[in-house]
């Protein structure tokens, strides 16, 4: 692995389904994040996590947990998913100390019917 | 929290004419403020950042100019080319408890031959 990866690059998922989206990342960066994307709306934040072992509610958050169980690894999970939360889901990691930019994932293109 | 306002929502060119991107943000503990380039069905990427205690920052033809007291930031691109078609997002994010980046809701420019 190379930076930040995500996983699957898209899925096309039955409403009621649960559904886990997959971050991986070997930056060690302490900071992870995921944003949903819609047209007109930008990145939105969805959930965070500063640290291992913390996670926090972002914008959006409804229907949607996370866990942060490592450095590494902050997956995304729809537990009930629901037609408008079709969009496309991006994860992104930082380092906290000091000003720096986020490294963002390819992206996960999810559609709910 | 943080609250970034971008405008405009789309811009249209001709090659070779200058494009500007302006972002106002609300809270005065922000300190960073990156902007990234998003090409169609990319992720978004970091294209210049500025911190808070420099007013302006150039790369080739790309330039960030900020204003702490008027809380306010710009992104000037000099003599556009087609390839610089793409959605610009900005962002603002601070230390300590605000390290969460925000981001506004992107511009779609568009660069005519």
């Amino acid at each position: 692995i190379a930076g930040i990866t995500q996983a699957p690059t898209s899925q096309i998922l039955a409403a009621g389904r649960r559904m886990t989206l997959r971050c991986t990342q070997d930056m060690r960066h302490n900071a992870m994040y995921w944003y949903r994307q819609d047209l007109g709306l930008g990145l939105r934040l969805i959930h965070y996590s500063n640290t291992a072992g913390t996670t926090g509610k972002g914008e959006v958050p409804d229907g949607y947990s996370v866990s942060r169980a490592n450095t590494d690894d902050f997956p995304l999970t729809l537990a009930s998913a629901v037609p408008s939360q079709t969009s496309v889901y991006f994860c992104a990691s930082r380092l906290v100390a000091g000003d720096t930019e986020a490294f963002f994932g390819q992206g996960t293109r999810l559609t709910v019917v | 929290g943080e609250n970034v306002e971008q405008h405009p929502s789309t811009l249209s060119v001709q090659e070779g004419d200058s494009a500007v991107i302006k972002c106002t943000y609300s809270d005065s503990a922000s300190n960073y403020f990156p902007w990234y380039k998003q090409e169609l069905g990319k992720r978004p990427q970091l294209i210049i950042d500025i911190r808070s205690n420099v007013g302006e920052k150039k790369d080739q033809r790309i330039a960030v100019t900020l204003n702490k007291t008027a809380k306010h930031f710009s992104l000037h691109i000099t003599e556009t080319q087609p390839e610089d078609s793409a959605v610009y997002f900005c962002a603002a994010s601070g230390t300590g408890g605000s390290y969460i980046p925000t981001f506004g809701r992107g511009t779609s420019l568009i660069v005519h031959p």
